[in-house]
């Protein structure tokens, strides 16, 4: 039972463009949620989160979108630069259980 | 230590053996998580540790996973009769206090059963 889908794999966008990351999930009591960017061989790193009692938040080139009705939440980093490139998961919590999406690989081609 | 430290960093291992990964989170840290990442999948949860007890080890796939915390610090994933299926990273992630910020994860152990 998958509660946290991104349902793409990959993304590559320009360097100084708009990067624009997805996800969807499907319970609705979830009340945390947060995005985690991973390089290869390391632990995913805390990026961003949000409150479900609220709908962006923005920290320098980073925003999460919240759509509660819509279940759906959105990374955006603007400008991209090359060193974003990496794995980037979405997740959803209630209370200590934090549900992950399957990653999205954004590369940012210079 | 500074973060959260995962030993080995690589474990190749026969069908049927019996492995322990560790886990040694950052200090202080009462909460303390273990994950598995399948190739192409999110990290799953395994099991949560607030303290010495497991708070809830809801994610444990079956009686061959077990994990421990004794003294409250470092944890011990354990895994009995492996199975070419339990081949994946093995992540361990610690927060102060618990709750779903404050996460720090550990670089993760690789395993593979051959």
């Amino acid at each position: 039972d998958q509660q946290v889908k991104q349902n793409s794999p990959s993304l590559s966008v320009q360097e100084g463009r708009i990067s624009i990351l997805n996800c969807d999930y499907t319970n609705s009591m979830f009340d945390y949620f947060l995005w985690y960017k991973k390089y290869p061989a390391e632990g995913p790193t805390f990026l961003i989160s949000i409150s479900s009692i609220k709908d962006k938040n923005e920290d320098g080139r980073f925003t999460v979108f919240l759509n509660k009705s819509a279940k759906h939440l959105s990374l955006h980093i603007v400008p991209s630069q090359p060193g974003d490139s990496a794995v980037y998961f979405c997740a959803a919590s209630l209370n200590n259980d934090m549900r992950f999406g399957a990653g999205t690989r954004l590369t940012v081609k210079p | 230590g500074a973060g959260v430290s995962q030993t080995p960093s690589n474990k190749v291992t026969e069908k049927g053996k019996y492995v322990e990964l560790r886990c040694d989170p950052i200090s202080g840290h009462t909460a303390l998580y273990w994950y598995r990442q399948s190739l192409g999948q999110g990290p799953e949860f395994l099991i949560y540790f607030q303290g010495t007890g497991a708070a809830d080890d809801s994610g444990l796939p079956n009686d061959r996973f077990f994990a421990v915390r004794p003294e409250g610090s470092v944890s011990t994933l354990k895994i009995q009769r492996t199975e070419r299926g339990d081949s994946a990273v093995y992540l361990c992630a610690s927060s102060p206090t618990g709750g779903s910020y404050g996460y720090t994860f550990g670089s993760g152990t690789r395993l593979t059963v051959v």
